[in-house]
């Protein structure tokens, strides 16, 4: 089935520096991927949606120059959290969807960053 | 704008027992609906996933329902088990877009 390989799973980092995150579909192409994030004991909320070869797509709220989303192949995204503070140590998920898949909406979800900022 | 809550936030029920995890969305207009389990650290899995043309989907132990008009699903999971403790969230998808609900954090006691 799809799978969607999300690297590192943790990270540690100073605040002011900058953490990027990568998000690979591994047996499928993927024209659009997802970053979702995860604050503790919440829901997911989407963040942005990246597009291959385009720009990505924010939600409100969410700061474009802090969140920088490359989509520069169809199997890969990265998400780089610019001068990070320690408000942005959260969870962050990615998702694609197999356009391949005949069941529906056949989104994968990646297995997660954990971000902390000191 | 889509808005998903899950009731209970968390449940603990002992080995054996069958459960319900309810979810309820406000806007009927959607694609369909996901479950997932979530691990403690982890990212999610999915369970089951309802298109909005259809009423249930099962999987082993697991049985989803929706009902659209109503903005309502369930996820019934029989003879529970311990390794059936996570986080199970609900997710209903727009175009390209999923909201989904705070989740039910189960414990399954042995």
């Amino acid at each position: 089935g799809a799978v969607v390989s999300q690297h590192p799973s943790r990270v540690i980092c100073k605040s002011g520096t900058s953490v990027k995150i990568e998000c690979r579909s591994l047996d499928f192409q993927a024209t659009t991927m997802f970053w979702y994030r995860q604050f503790p004991k919440k829901s997911l909320m989407l963040m942005a949606t990246s597009n291959e070869g385009s720009k990505a797509t924010y939600e409100q709220g969410v700061e474009k120059d802090k969140f920088l989303i490359n989509h520069a192949s169809l199997t890969l995204s990265t998400l780089t959290v610019t001068s990070a503070h320690p408000e942005d140590s959260s969870f962050y998920i990615c998702s694609a969807r197999d356009t391949g898949q005949t069941n529906g909406y056949g989104y994968t979800f990646g297995s997660g960053t954990r971000l902390t900022v000191v | 704008k889509q808005e998903v809550t899950q009731i209970p936030a968390a449940l603990s029920v002992p080995e054996g027992e069958n459960l319900v995890l309810n979810c309820s969305f406000t806007d009927s207009a959607i694609y369909n609906l996901q479950w997932f389990r979530q691990d403690p650290g982890k990212g999610l899995t999915s369970l089951l996933l309802i298109q909005s043309s259809q009423r249930e989907q099962t999987s082993g132990r697991l049985n989803a329902s929706l009902d659209k008009s109503s903005g309502r699903s369930t996820l019934y999971i029989a003879a529970s088990q311990p390794g059936d403790s996570a986080t199970y969230l609900c997710a209903v998808s727009g175009f390209n877009k999923f909201y989904f609900g705070s989740g039910t954090k189960l414990n399954v006691k042995p």
